[in-house]
C-alpha cells in the first residue's frame, strides 16, 4: 500500500539555521511521483516542487533544496538560512499516476522559525 | 498568475443541512479534485472528475457527497446532510493533465463548521 511518512511533527529553528524536514514513502510502483506543499497560517496550500520517479537529480531553488534518494525511499527538504517567513507545516505528497488521480499526503512537518 | 479560487472562505452550517462549496478551477485545466483537511491532520483526498465525470473517489466520498461542473467555470462539492465530522477545511485542486503526470494546484481552501 501507498504510505507517505513525515515522523517530524514540529521542528522549531532560530533563524538563519538550516533545517531539513524528512519524507520517506512507500509504494510498489515504479512510476510514482513526490511532492512538497507548504501550508502557511493563512492555510492554503502552495506548491513548492514536483519530481518523478526516474529523475533522482538533486534540485535546489533559492534557499531551498531537495534530496530525493530511491535506494531509501527518501524524499528530503532543506530550508537554508531558514527565515520567519518559512514558519508553515510542509507537507510531502505521493502520487502514483497515471492510472490514480489522488495524492496521498504525510501527515505534515510544522516549522516555526523563531527571530 | 492563474489560480484556484474557493467560496465561501467559511461557511457555518447546522446538522443536517446540504452545503455547496464553490470553486473555480484555472482555466485551461482539465481535471478537478476535491480533497478535505480535519483540523491538525493531514489532507485526504476525496475525489477527482474529468470529462464530467468521476475519474476516481476515496472511501469517505459516500453517498452523501456528490459533485458537478454546472458550467464551463465552476466546479462544486456537495454535501447533502451534513454531520459533525464533516467539519473540516476543504480544498479544492485542478491540474492541467492527470493527477500522475502533472502537478495539482490548490485553491485556499473553504473551512465548513457544523454545529
Amino acid at each position: 500500500a501507498q504510505k507517505v511518512t513525515q515522523a517530524q511533527t514540529e521542528i522549531s529553528v532560530v533563524e538563519k539555521e538550516d533545517v531539513t524536514l524528512d519524507c520517506v514513502y512507500e509504494t510498489r510502483d515504479t512510476t510514482y511521483y513526490l511532492f512538497w506543499y507548504k501550508q502557511p497560517p493563512s492555510g492554503e496550500l502552495v506548491f513548492l516542487i514536483r519530481r518523478n520517479s526516474f529523475d533522482e537529480q538533486n534540485e535546489i531553488s533559492g534557499r531551498y533544496s531537495w534530496n530525493f534518494q530511491k535506494s531509501t525511499s527518501s524524499f528530503n527538504f532543506t530550508i537554508t538560512a531558514s527565515q520567519v517567513v518559512d514558519s508553515a507545516v510542509y507537507f510531502c505528497a505521493l502520487s502514483e499516476g497515471p492510472g490514480t488521480y489522488k495524492y496521498i499526503f504525510g501527515t505534515g512537518t510544522r516549522l516555526k522559525v523563531l527571530a | 498568475e492563474p489560480e484556484v479560487t474557493q467560496t465561501p472562505s467559511h461557511q457555518v452550517t447546522q446538522m443536517g443541512q446540504e452545503v455547496i462549496l464553490r470553486c473555480v478551477p484555472i482555466s485551461n485545466h482539465l481535471y478537478f479534485y476535491w480533497y478535505r483537511q480535519i483540523l491538525g491532520q493531514k489532507v485526504e483526498f476525496l475525489v477527482s472528475f474529468y470529462n464530467n465525470e468521476i475519474s476516481e473517489k476515496s472511501e469517505i466520498f459516500d453517498d452523501q457527497f456528490s459533485v458537478e461542473r454546472p458550467d464551463g467555470s465552476n466546479f462544486t462539492l456537495k454535501i447533502r446532510s451534513t454531520k459533525l465530522e464533516d467539519s473540516a477545511m476543504y480544498f479544492c485542486a485542478s491540474s492541467e493533465r492527470a493527477s500522475g503526470t502533472d502537478t495539482q494546484y490548490f485553491g485556499p481552501g473553504t473551512r465548513l463548521t457544523v454545529l
